[in-house]
């Protein structure tokens, strides 16, 4: 079975301009989340979709960030315009519920740097 | 505010040695996790605790969740170098997403 899969690995762009990350979860998980790993601190919470639903969205950083999920399969993460401050490490991670469980698994990132 | 302490932050032992590794927290936690991190890769789950005073084990790695569910611990027998990582626990309340601690970065020295 594939895992979490995550595109691109590592991006490099300009203040100002737009990326696009990409994430495939695994098949039939229908809970996907979006975390990000700035340097020196946590992996912190962005986003949780549950198929094509936003379930909670309380973790995204401002307006510059869009995630979707259209037909609920893989999902996307736009950062545009890109600042200085949204470089890190983006992770996508997939799960399928366990009642009052929350497990995990997660893709090999993205690492963003924006120069 | 960080809601799960972790620590020691950096550890280096040589091989065959023991080592614990602490999570900790003032919050009550319904299930916890353990993920283990590769330079270059996503966490990897190691195990999942859900029961005050459980205790997992995974070949060399023993897991414990304290009896108040607000703090977990990791105890590596025998490190080998193939243990070296970074060791992150990871806590949610029912199905909500996973709150992070920072890590225990190990390096086993052979």
């Amino acid at each position: 079975e594939a895992g979490v899969t995550q595109f691109p690995s590592h991006s490099v762009i300009e203040k100002g301009q737009t990326v696009t990350l990409r994430c495939d979860p695994i098949s039939g998980h229908d809970n996907l989340y979006w975390y990000r790993r700035v340097m020196g601190k946590e992996i912190k919470f962005l986003l949780h979709f549950v198929k094509e639903s936003k379930q909670d969205e309380s973790g995204m950083p401002n307006n510059r960030f869009l995630a979707e999920r259209t037909g609920g399969t893989y999902s996307t993460l736009k950062v545009q315009p890109a600042e200085l401050e949204d470089s890190g490490v983006y992770f996508c991670a997939s799960s399928q519920h366990r009642k009052g469980v929350t497990e995990a698994f997660f893709g090999q990132g993205t690492r963003l740097t924006v120069v | 505010t960080q809601l799960l302490e972790q620590s020691p932050q950096f550890l280096s032992i040589q091989e065959g040695e023991n080592l614990t590794v602490y999570c900790n927290s003032s919050s009550v936690f319904s299930s916890l996790q353990w993920y283990r991190q590769e330079p270059g890769e996503g966490p990897v789950l190691l195990v999942t605790v859900v029961t005050g005073g459980e205790v997992k084990k995974l070949k060399r790695l023993t897991f414990q969740f304290g009896d108040a569910r607000k703090d977990s611990s990791l105890h590596i027998t025998a490190a080998q170098p193939g243990d070296t990582g970074l060791y992150l626990c990871a806590g949610a309340w029912g199905n909500t997403p996973l709150v992070f601690g920072k890590g225990t970065r190990l390096s086993v020295i052979a």
